[in-house]
């Protein structure tokens, strides 16, 4: 079965580090989108992609970018860590032509010391 | 104003009632409407989705859409303990980009 995976699903750094959060996608979907889950804000959109080679900043972008260099994956890096971007973090795909649905990953949680 | 809203709740219905989750939008072209439940350390996960005006049934489940009003609402009968999750309204805007937009959520508890 397709899915998508993020990795790794916990993680505690500290002020200042670069992190690097997965997302692999087996469903062959073009679109790619990275949010961030806090309470009381909902769902927040970080970072998408149309496609290979294509990036796009959403309405949180600051202190974060990602790259999409093939079809699978969109890796989202903090380059450095701040306390603020203690939350969780959903990597999620779809494809055009369809219902529009996004398909969602397992959620990666990040704490930020 | 937030482009997408919800009574954050929680909202408690006993067991078996029908639990009637709102969410009003604020871009009056959005093309379709989308329901997910997440239960809590989970991920979303897709209920319904709607496009048209009027009501959209999947058993116990009803999604209804009143695009002149800017709201959608999803109606569970029959109510259950497992229901219990918080529900996320998400809209794609009529630019249509694929970028759904989400509401923070309603929290709702079905008591036995």
């Amino acid at each position: 079965d397709a899915e998508i995976t993020q990795s790794p699903r916990h993680k505690i750094t500290e002020t200042g580090r670069q992190v690097t959060l997965a997302c692999h996608q087996t469903w062959n979907h073009n679109n790619m989108f990275w949010y961030r889950q806090d309470l009381g804000h909902g769902l927040r959109l970080i970072h998408y992609s149309y496609g290979v080679q294509d990036t796009n900043k959403g309405e949180v972008s600051d202190g974060y970018s990602v790259s999409r260099s093939n079809t699978e994956d969109l890796p989202l890096t903090l380059e450095s860590a701040a306390s603020s971007q203690t939350s969780v973090y959903f990597c999620a795909s779809s494809e055009w032509g369809q219902t529009g649905e996004l398909f969602f990953g397992e959620g990666s949680r990040l704490t930020v010391l | 104003q937030k482009e997408v809203e919800q009574n954050s709740g929680p909202l408690s219905v006993p067991e078996g009632a029908i639990a009637s989750l709102n969410c009003t939008y604020s871009d009056r072209g959005s093309q379709s409407f989308f329901w997910y439940r997440q239960y809590s350390g989970k991920s979303p996960e897709l209920i319904m989705f709607i496009y048209s005006n009027g009501d959209k049934e999947d058993g116990r489940f009803t999604a209804q859409l009143n695009k002149a009003s800017q709201y959608v609402s999803l109606l569970i009968r029959d109510s259950q303990p497992s229901d219990s999750a918080t529900y996320l309204c998400a809209v794609n805007p009529a630019s249509n980009t694929g970028k759904l937009i989400f509401g923070q959520g309603t929290t709702l508890q079905v008591k036995p």
